[in-house]
């Protein structure tokens, strides 16, 4: 069975721009959760999709949203990015919704913010 | 208070011993304790996971949990090279969020 695939792997941006992340679950999993990782902050959990719905969101600005389709893909999308976006970006998916359930990350996104 | 808390170390174990990787966390309705491994450059990937008071064993690996002291542990025995990498310890809060621990860096030297 193929992993959780994300899109791109690396990206660059500037300053003020905006920039969308792609993630593809294992197959049959339904929840999808996104997280950004830095050196100083670690793993910080943004927000969870399930079945087209987000459940839960984590503490980050309206800057950050995402969307999930009916296939149960993902995006995230960042608008007006600062240079402390910076970051690596993993989603991970998993088969029930909330994260009792096992979660399994994609390889992430390596975001620089210019 | 962090909620979940590790000591980023290093911690520098010889080949061949074991390692004993701690996690306190601030929740105490918190119901699911996972350690995670992450070699540098890679993504994550799921060592253990555990529920229930006590011990759990799978091969090399022992993960503790103490609910009345708030604190989960990981044991690897006899520990090797390949093991080196910051292990991540996340917690399922009462509110359904997964926190995760920023970590300890683990150094198995031969």
């Amino acid at each position: 069975k193929a992993g959780v695939t994300q899109t791109p792997r690396y990206l660059i941006k500037t300053r003020g721009q905006q920039v969308t992340l792609s993630c593809s679950p294992i197959s049959g999993h339904r929840s999808v959760s996104w997280y950004q990782q830095t050196p100083g902050q670690g793993l910080q959990f943004l927000f969870e999709y399930f079945s087209e719905t987000q459940r839960n969101k984590g503490n980050f600005p309206g800057r950050f949203s995402g969307r999930q389709f009916s296939n149960s893909r993902s995006e995230m999308n960042v608008s007006t990015l600062e240079l402390g976006d910076s970051a690596l970006y993993l989603c991970a998916s998993s088969w029930k919704q909330g994260r009792t359930d096992t979660q399994y990350f994609g390889p992430g996104t390596r975001l620089t913010v210019l | 208070q962090k909620e979940v808390e590790q000591n980023s170390g290093p911690l520098s174990v010889p080949e061949g011993a074991i390692a004993s990787l701690n996690c306190t966390y601030s929740d105490r309705g918190s119901q699911s304790f996972f350690w995670y491994r992450q070699y540098s450059g890679k993504s994550p990937e799921l060592i253990m996971f555990i529920y229930s008071n006590g011990d759990k064993e799978d091969g090399r690996f022992t993960a503790q949990l103490n609910k009345a002291s708030q604190y989960v542990s990981l044991l690897i025995r006899d520990s090797q090279p390949s093991d080196s990498a910051t292990y991540l310890c996340a917690v399922n809060m009462d509110t359904d969020k997964l926190i995760f621990g920023t970590g300890t860096r683990l150094q198995v030297f031969p």
